[in-house]
C-alpha cells in the first residue's frame, strides 16, 4: 500500500490561497489520490478525489503530475472555517476498501 | 437527508467494563466501516462490513473487540474487558459502492474514556 507524506502543519491568513503538498512514491497504476477533511469533534469528510491531471469541485482543486508521485490541494481564499485536519490518501484495489490515514496536515487559518 | 449517526456520543467506562457502540449508517449503503482514532493521530481501520458479511477484521486490535451488522444496516462494535488503551474515539463510516471506492461518510464518533 502507498505510504503518504505530507506537512504536519501550515498557518495562512484569511483570504489567501492555500497548496497542501503530499508525496507518494510508489503510488500504484490503480491508485486514487482522496483528500479529507476534518473538524475538531467531527469525522473526516471526503474532499476531493483524482488520478490525474487536474480535478476541480467547488470547495478545492487536486494537482496531480503526470508521474503521480505526488499531489496538491488548493483552498482558494481560505476562511477561519477553513482551520482544519487534511489528510491524503492512496486508494485502490489493494485496500480492499480501508482508507490508510498518516497524520494528515494541521492548517492553521488566521485572521 | 440523514448521515451517519453514532451513540452514545461519549461513554465513560471503568477498566474491565464491556461498552457496545452503536453506528447507523446511511439508509441503503452497502459498506460500513469502523476507525479508531487516537488523540492526535489519523483514523485507524478497524473493521468493514459488505451488507452483513464482515468482510475484513484485520484492524481489530484484540479477541476483545467485536463487530457485528446482522441485518446488513445498523452495526454495534462490542469492546470487551475495556482497558485504558482502548481509549480513543470510535468512528463509523458508510458507502454506498461495495469496497467503498475513496469516498466514505462519516459518523461524528463515539468518544471512549477508559478509567
Amino acid at each position: 500500500l502507498a505510504k503518504t507524506t505530507q506537512p504536519i502543519s501550515m498557518d495562512s491568513y484569511e483570504g489567501q490561497e492555500v497548496n497542501i503538498t503530499c508525496s507518494h512514491n510508489n503510488i500504484a497504476t490503480n491508485d486514487y489520490i482522496t483528500w479529507y477533511q476534518q473538524f475538531p469533534s467531527q469525522g473526516p469528510r471526503f474532499i476531493i478525489q483524482g488520478y490525474k491531471t487536474k480535478v476541480t469541485n467547488e470547495v478545492a482543486s487536486l494537482f496531480i503530475p503526470a508521474d503521480r508521485k505526488s499531489s496538491t490541494l488548493s483552498l482558494p481564499r481560505v476562511s477561519l472555517s477553513d482551520t482544519a485536519v487534511y489528510y491524503c490518501l492512496v486508494f485502490g484495489s489493494s485496500n480492499t476498501g480501508k482508507l490508510i490515514f498518516g497524520q494528515g496536515t494541521t492548517l492553521q487559518v488566521k485572521p | 437527508g440523514a448521515g451517519v449517526s453514532q451513540s452514545p456520543r461519549y461513554k465513560v467506562a471503568k477498566r474491565g467494563q464491556d461498552v457496545a457502540l452503536r453506528c447507523d449508517p446511511i439508509s441503503g449503503h452497502v459498506s460500513l466501516f469502523w476507525y479508531q482514532q487516537a488523540l492526535g493521530q489519523g483514523p485507524e481501520f478497524l473493521t468493514y462490513f459488505q451488507n452483513e458479511a464482515q468482510l475484513d477484521k484485520s484492524g481489530l486490535p484484540s479477541d476483545r473487540f467485536f463487530a457485528e451488522r446482522p441485518e446488513g444496516s445498523v452495526s454495534t462494535l462490542k469492546i470487551q474487558r475495556t482497558q485504558q488503551e482502548d481509549s480513543a474515539v470510535y468512528l463509523c463510516a458508510s458507502s454506498y459502492l461495495a469496497g467503498g471506492a475513496g469516498e466514505q461518510y462519516f459518523g461524528p464518533g463515539t468518544r471512549l474514556t477508559v478509567t
